[in-house]
């Protein structure tokens, strides 16, 4: 299975201040066919499921706020958030969808500092 | 507007059968894959597998010798069963959409607001 690590496990920024959750795989998710890279970011927040915030590791889903965007190949990726609002409270998880069985990251917990 | 419904019994028995249905509306589940996806209390995401209309399956390895998936086209439902169970299985259980491009299932799009399924005697 690919192992996805995120980095820290937790967070606190400041609002208005730059977030940034990294998540490693243990294999490459790059598929060199279609230069595609096989990452997607959640959002979940409390009593909620998941929200699509990301897919092909940079591509925003539709509605998701600019402030909202991805980076990395290969295997090391980062979400970034680059103005924290209230609403951002969350936990975020990476997903690699390279090959089954798909795996998620542990999950980064960011809250407002 | 795509949405889903998890349902079945919120508490089963230990080395029982736990059986959940995802009702799908908004969309023909004729479209593409769709997945369930389990959460333990307090912890992470867990992958358990994915059902195409035609009826094929992938299940995640982990759970494979007692997980079948199904695909009720007439009803526009799926659903999951999940046999022997243990306190191990207590988890809330969500089912979702796959989008496929490239001939295979990609990320979750459209998610089910979740059901909790407590194993316990």
């Amino acid at each position: 299975d690919i192992v996805m690590t995120q980095s820290p496990d937790s967070l606190a920024v400041s609002l208005g201040e730059r977030a940034t959750i990294n998540c490693k795989s243990s294999q490459n998710v790059l598929y060199s066919s279609n230069h595609k890279n096989y990452l997607a970011w959640y959002q979940q927040k409390p009593g909620q499921p998941p929200k699509l915030l990301i897919y092909w590791a940079s591509t925003r889903e539709s509605g998701v706020p600019v402030r909202f965007s991805g980076s990395g190949s290969g295997t090391d990726f980062t979400l970034t958030i680059s103005s924290l609002q209230a609403e951002d409270v969350a936990v975020y998880y990476c997903q690699q969808y390279y090959t089954t069985p798909y795996t998620f990251g542990q999950g980064t917990k960011l809250e407002v500092k | 507007q795509v949405q889903l419904e998890e349902s079945g019994p919120g508490l089963v028995k230990p080395s029982e059968t736990l059986s959940l249905t995802c009702t799908v509306s908004g969309v023909s589940i004729s479209s593409t894959y769709w997945s369930w996806i389990r959460q333990p209390p307090g912890k992470g995401l867990e992958w358990i597998g994915y059902v195409f209309h035609s009826g094929s399956t992938n299940y995640n390895p982990s759970l494979k010798s007692r997980v079948t998936i199904s695909v009720d086209t007439s009803k526009n439902q799926f659903s999951l069963k999940v046999t022997s169970v243990t306190a191990a299985d207590t988890a809330v259980y969500y089912c979702a959409r796959s989008t496929y491009s490239y001939g295979d299932p990609n990320w979750l799009d459209f998610w089910g607001q979740g059901t909790l399924v407590t194993v316990s005697s």
